[in-house]
């Protein structure tokens, strides 16, 4: 079965503490993205990936960090300069967008992240 | 930054119509996602319009008026299980893969 899986579905965080949330695809996307949403809000970008090894800066990256080693994984660190990370956070993955088209987005289940 | 708008909440009856109106900025606009997220859950695809005119999926709907800068997501026969937030995405010229999100409408059906 093709899709995504994000892991652990709920993540406690002590202040101070890094944390580390997974994002794993087997869709054969090139294209991953993180979000963030807050209760009521809509979607906020934080990082996203267009290729391997490439990763740029969304709207909301303060405080966050990404890697991209591997084209089927994109984990997101939440350091702890990230004073307000309590929320719910989203990974999507997409065929890479070609002219003027953009290629849908299919999400993650989420992990919801707590602050102790 | 783009400018998204479309109401917070609406409250419709089971087997009633509601429509979702999203406005936003025309410069440099490419094309409007629709996305549904039950509550807690991820959001999942619905619609994707480019050009002017209503597309028919189903119950759901979607319009979009590149002129005015306006979509609507329509749904029609109401059924509870409809009940869930509602996202309209922007997608910019010169955004590359990137999408800007509303900040979502929760739609409540009542029996």
């Amino acid at each position: 079965d093709g899709g995504i899986t994000q892991s652990p579905k709920y993540l406690f965080r002590k202040e101070g503490q890094n944390v580390t949330l997974s994002c794993e695809q087997n869709l054969n996307h090139d294209a991953m993205y993180w979000y963030r949403q807050d209760p009521g809000q809509g979607l906020r970008l934080i990082y996203y990936s267009q290729i391997v090894n490439d990763f740029q800066k969304g709207d909301i990256a303060e405080g966050y960090s990404v890697s991209r080693e591997k084209k089927e994984s994109f984990p997101l660190t939440v350091t702890s300069a990230q004073k307000n990370p309590t929320a719910f956070y989203l990974c999507a993955s997409s065929l890479p967008s070609s002219g003027a088209l953009q290629e849908t987005q299919y999400f993650g289940p989420g992990t919801r992240l707590l602050v102790l | 930054g783009q400018n998204i708008d479309q109401p917070t909440e609406m409250t419709a009856t089971e087997g009633a119509i509601v429509q979702i109106n999203c406005t936003y900025q025309t410069s440099g606009f490419n094309g409007l996602f629709w996305y549904q997220q039950h509550a807690g859950e991820a959001p999942t695809f619905l619609s994707y319009n480019v050009l002017d005119g209503l597309e028919e999926k189903g119950r759901f709907s979607s319009f979009l008026s590149r002129s005015k800068g306006y979509s609507y997501l329509l749904l029609k026969e109401l059924q509870m299980k409809d009940s869930a937030s509602y996202l309209c995405a922007y997608h910019g010229k010169a955004a590359g893969n990137k999408l800007t999100f509303g900040g979502g409408t929760r739609v409540l059906v009542k029996p």
